[in-house]
This record gives structure tokens, sequence and C-alpha cells, in this order.
């Protein structure tokens, strides 16, 4: 989608290996969000951002850091991987409260 | 590569005919809806919002309908085209609980040429 780009799209890591998701925008928008997806649950919210060095937890936070030194990267940290992280992610953005998101194409993440 | 749900709930409809897709939502409080589209491989899409104050909404060839008694939230897509096949999800949010919209479990749309 134009103006937020994820990377890799795709990757396999061993269990037990960090992992580091890159959500990257170029709309400078405060809000960023980093969510999952998985068959029979939806989108679920793990982390979000609220500006520079402000994070919060979603509800599915546990095994998932998130770090944003710069209004147009938001990073998302699996310290140690675990088969239960294979999943799909995406990142979304928004300019203000009450705004639609903007999501990315999502990143592939498979644990072996 | 497909990301979605296996056992979504489905319609299947012909080309050309009028869709409905429906969504209920869970909290009572939630003042702000989105309607999103998902293909396969892609991340989700905007579709239409619209706020509580509210009971339809036009867009291009969609329309979405809010009943906030039974809180009930409809899509409709008029002549229904085979690019219209996706996954469609229904969001809330509740705006002065921060940004952070609640995602529904998804209607996937199937349409016959």
């Amino acid at each position: 989608d134009a103006g937020i780009t994820q990377s890799p799209r795709h990757k396999v890591t061993e269990t037990g290996t960090p992992v580091t998701l890159r959500c990257h925008q170029t709309e400078n928008h405060r809000y960023m969000y980093w969510y999952r997806q998985d068959p029979g649950h939806g989108l679920r919210l793990i982390h979000y951002s609220y500006g520079v060095k402000d994070t919060d937890k979603g509800e599915v936070s546990d095994g998932y850091s998130v770090s944003r030194s710069k209004t147009e990267d938001f990073l998302l940290t699996l310290e140690s991987a675990t088969s239960s992280q294979t999943s799909v992610y995406f990142c979304a953005i928004t300019l203000d409260r009450d705004y639609g998101y903007t999501f990315g194409s999502g990143t592939r993440l498979t644990v072996v | 590569g497909e990301s979605v749900g296996l056992h979504l709930p489905t319609l299947s409809v012909q080309e050309g005919d009028n869709s409905i897709i429906n969504c209920a939502y869970s909290n009572s409080a939630s003042d702000y809806f989105i309607w999103y589209k998902q293909e396969s491989g892609k991340g989700p899409q905007f579709i239409i919002d619209i706020r509580s104050n509210m009971d339809k909404r036009q867009g291009q060839r969609v329309t979405v309908l809010l009943n906030k008694t039974v809180k009930h939230l409809s899509l409709q897509i008029a002549a229904t085209q085979p690019g219209d096949s996706a996954v469609y999800f229904c969001a809330e949010n509740i705006s002065n609980a921060g940004n952070m919209l609640t995602f529904g479990g998804g209607t996937r749309l199937m349409v016959k040429p």
C-alpha cells in the first residue's frame, strides 16, 4: 500500500531465535499498530504506538516487544520465537482518532 | 497466500446481483465503524466508514447501514462484480477510549460469473 511498507514480506526462522519485523511509513501519521492474523481469530492487536517512544500493549502482547524511535518506523520484535507465533503480521497507520487505518501488505512469518 | 480464517461464513452471489454482508458488533459504546475488504495475500483495504450519529452512508456501489438498537452493521454492494470477491471485515471503535479498532471475524464473498 502506498505510504506504508513492511519488511520482510516472508521469513522462516527457527524456534528460539530473535526476529524483528519493520514497518515504515511516509505519511507522517501519528498512530501505528501491529496486528497478527490467524485462521479462526481474525485480526488481533499486538502493540500500538501513539507517537515517538510512546507505545502500549494490545490484547496479544505476550512474547512481543516494540520500539518507535522515529515517526516513520515501528519495529516489532519477537525476542525468542515460538511456533505459536507463526502468523501473518500486519502493520497499520492512522492520522488521528476516528480515522480508518491504512494497512501494509503483511509479513508472513513461519517459526519452525 | 491466503491468510484469513479457513471456516469463515461464506456468501456466494451471482455476478450482477446485490450483496449484503452483515456484522453484529459487541460494544454498545462503539461510535465509529469501518468496513474493510481483504483480497488474498494482501492487507485489509478501507471501503467505507460510518459514525454513530448516522444510520446510513453511501459510497460508490457500496452502502453501509447501522442499527444501533440491535448493534448491527451491514454492507451492501450493488451490482456485484468478480473483483468484489474477497473477505470483508467490520471494525468498531470507541472514540474516547483511544483509537483502537476491534475487528469482526470476517465474511468471505464469492462472486459467480
